[in-house]
Formats: C-alpha cells, sequence, structure tokens
C-alpha cells in the first residue's frame, strides 16, 4: 500500500509539554485514524476521525483533519514518559488502511 | 472481552521447519487481518479475512498461509520462511472489513526470527 507521509520523523520533548505530530496522505479517505505502539508492540488504537469531522479531541489528545490539504495533526497535550512511543496515522480508503511512516516520539523525564 | 491474542509471542524457527501463528478474539469481529512489520516502519498487509473468506492476498509469498478456522480464530501456517522474513506478525480485527466507524484491534504480536 502506498504509505502517507508523517513528521517529524522523531521528536524528543520534556515531560509536560505539548507534541504536536502532522500527517499528509495522497488520496480521498472515509477517515483517518492513529495508533500508538510502543517498543516491539502491538499497535493501540487512539482516535479516528471521520472525512466530515474536522476537530476530535479525546483525554489529552486533540486531532485535527483538513480535508482540502489531506493533512491531520495529533496533539498530545501535557505530555507523560509513559507517551514514549511510535504514532502512526493511517488512511481508511477503498476499505484499506493506508499507514504513514511514523513519529518516534521521546518524552524526557 | 476487548482484546486479540496471538500466540506464540516469540518464535525461531529454521529455515526447514514448519510452524504457525495464531490469533484468537472473541469481540464478534467479522473481518481479521495479518500484517508484517520490520524495525521503524509501518505494518505491511498480508491477508485480509472476512466473514471467514479470503477477501485479500497482497502478493504474499506462498510460503505464508493463512487460515480461518471459524470467526474467532486465524492462523499463519509458516513453511521454508528465509531470513529476511524475520519480524514482527500483527494480527487484527474490526467489526466488518468495510467498518468506516472504528478502527482496528491489534494482537500484542509475534517476534519472530529465522535461522
Amino acid at each position: 500500500s502506498q504509505q502517507g507521509e508523517e513528521d517529524p520523523q522523531a521528536l524528543s520533548i520534556q515531560e509536560g509539554e505539548n507534541a504536536t505530530m502532522n500527517c499528509s496522505y495522497k488520496t480521498s479517505i472515509n477517515n483517518l485514524q492513529w495508533y500508538r505502539q510502543n517498543s516491539g508492540r502491538g499497535l493501540v488504537h487512539l482516535i479516528l476521525i471521520r472525512s466530515n469531522e474536522r476537530e476530535k479531541h479525546s483525554g489529552r489528545l486533540r486531532v485535527t483533519l483538513d480535508t482540502s490539504k489531506k493533512s491531520s495533526s495529533l496533539l498530545i497535550t501535557a505530555s507523560r514518559a509513559a507517551d514514549t512511543a511510535s504514532y502512526f496515522c493511517a488512511t481508511n480508503s477503498n476499505y484499506q488502511l493506508i499507514w504513514g511512516a511514523g513519529t518516534k516520539l521521546i518524552i524526557k523525564p | 472481552d476487548t482484546e486479540v491474542t496471538q500466540t506464540p509471542k516469540h518464535l525461531v524457527m529454521g529455515m526447514t521447519n514448519k510452524k504457525s501463528l495464531k490469533c484468537e478474539q472473541h469481540m464478534g469481529h467479522r473481518a481479521m487481518y495479518w500484517y508484517k512489520q520490520k524495525a521503524k516502519k509501518p505494518p505491511e498487509l498480508m491477508f485480509v479475512y472476512s466473514y471467514e473468506k479470503l477477501s485479500i492476498n497482497e502478493s504474499v509469498p506462498s510460503r505464508f498461509s493463512p487460515e480461518c478456522p471459524n470467526s474467532s480464530l486465524l492462523n499463519l501456517h509458516l513453511h521454508a520462511l528465509q531470513p529476511e522474513d524475520s519480524a514482527l506478525y500483527l494480527c487484527a480485527s474490526s467489526q466488518e472489513r468495510s467498518d468506516l466507524l472504528y478502527g482496528y484491534t491489534f494482537g500484542s504480536g509475534t517476534r519472530l526470527t529465522v535461522v
């Protein structure tokens, strides 16, 4: 499957700061999803935003979607050490998931 | 039960061995998936089962053989693998293959090493 793009590839911030990751894609979508993956483990579904939605919140997570720019961002507020992980966006297009390359987030204590 | 359970967690096999990976879910999901993931890369789709029928095979070599015995179980049979097949193998499920409202539930994966 053709990959979407995420930036940055890696992000290192201090605990308590906010982390923002971006995702761009190329085709029209049904929805966009964000997943977290701790080192060497399975992926955990964080949040899904549908193509007709512009913003969605879940706890400390805020996702925005701009279909005109074919981009999305994931904001994690008040970061914690436990947020250290890789984060992937995945677009649901034609009933298949197309994955971004991922952002590796490191939260420094 | 909101989990996808994969066994074994780790597997080391020789190139002449035959082994199987197992995946189980009891959420009533009707779509199940096998993914392969190399280090620092996103997961790559291998197979999709929808209502226990194989609906997508992403040109996977025949040394990987999927099987869906019932709506809760998914197996991946391995035979004559190559060292480059070493990877994390992930199983996932979703309510429907055409599910537009919910995300996928992933298992913790099987870390496979081919020697």
